[in-house]
C-alpha cells in the first residue's frame, strides 16, 4: 500500500506568476483534500474532491483551483501568486465510509513566492 | 470565529514523563470529530488519535490517549512516557457533522522532549 505522495518538494515562484502543485492519493482512497499552512500556523480547509468533483471549499479565493483525476491524483492551480501564498501546501487522501475519517497526509509542497 | 484553541504554544517535558496538550472547541453540531496529528520538522501530519462526539470512552492509541469532556468542549491529548521522538508540533482538530475530510486545525502546540 503506497502512502500519499506530493510534487514537488520545494519551488521557487515570483509574484504574479501561476503554479501547479501535485498530489498522489494512497491507494483505494477517493477523496482528497488541500491544506495551507502558513509558517507558524494550523493548516487551513483549501477544499475537497471527491469522485472528481469539488466537495466543499474554504475560504479561499477562486484563483485557487484544483482538479481530480480519474485515479484519483489531484492538482492544485493558484494563479495570479501572492507574496502570502508562502506556504506548506499538504494533500490529504481518506477512503469513504469510515466513522474515523482518518486523513493520510502528504509530505507537502513548500511554496515561497518572492 | 476560532473553532480550535489550543493555549499552549511550546511545552519542555523530560524523557519518561507524561505531558497534557490542551485543545477547547467550539462547535454547535451534535455529531463530530476530533483528532490529534503530529507534524515533525519534515513537515508530514501523522495521524495519532481520533474521538467521535458519541463514543462514550475515551480513546486511547498505544502511549496516546484523549481525555474526552464533552461537556467542557475540551479533548486534551495525553502522551504518556515521553520519548525523544515525540518532539514535534501537534495539533488538535475538529470535523463537524458530516463533512468528511474537512478539518478545521487549531494553532498547535510545539513540543520539546528533554533527556
Amino acid at each position: 500500500e503506497t502512502g500519499v505522495t506530493q510534487s514537488p518538494t520545494h519551488l521557487i515562484k515570483t509574484r504574479g506568476q501561476q503554479v501547479t502543485l501535485r498530489c498522489s492519493s494512497q491507494s483505494g482512497h477517493n477523496t482528497v483534500s488541500w491544506y495551507q499552512q502558513a509558517l507558524g500556523q494550523g493548516p487551513q480547509f483549501i477544499f475537497q474532491y471527491y469522485r472528481e468533483e469539488e466537495n466543499g471549499r474554504g475560504n479561499f479565493p477562486p484563483r485557487f483551483s484544483g482538479l481530480q483525476f480519474p485515479n484519483y491524483s489531484s492538482e492544485l492551480n493558484v494563479n495570479a501568486l501572492e507574496l502570502d501564498d508562502s506556504a506548506l501546501y499538504l494533500c490529504a487522501s481518506s477512503g469513504e465510509g469510515t466513522q474515523k475519517d482518518e486523513q493520510y497526509f502528504g509530505p507537502g509542497t513548500r511554496l515561497t513566492v518572492t | 470565529a476560532q473553532k480550535i484553541t489550543q493555549t499552549q504554544p511550546g511545552m519542555f517535558v523530560q524523557e519518561k514523563e507524561a505531558v497534557t496538550l490542551d485543545c477547547t472547541y467550539d462547535t454547535s453540531d451534535p455529531s463530530y470529530g476530533l483528532f490529534w496529528y503530529k507534524q515533525p520538522s519534515s513537515g508530514e501530519m501523522i495521524f495519532l488519535i481520533y474521538q467521535g462526539s458519541y463514543d462514550q470512552q475515551n480513546a486511547t492509541e498505544g502511549r496516546y490517549s484523549l481525555n474526552f469532556q464533552k461537556a467542557r468542549k475540551s479533548a486534551n491529548l495525553v502522551i504518556s512516557a515521553s520519548q525523544l521522538g515525540d518532539s514535534a508540533m501537534y495539533f488538535c482538530a475538529m470535523r463537524e457533522g458530516a463533512s468528511w475530510g474537512k478539518l478545521q486545525f487549531g494553532a498547535g502546540t510545539q513540543v520539546v522532549v528533554t533527556p
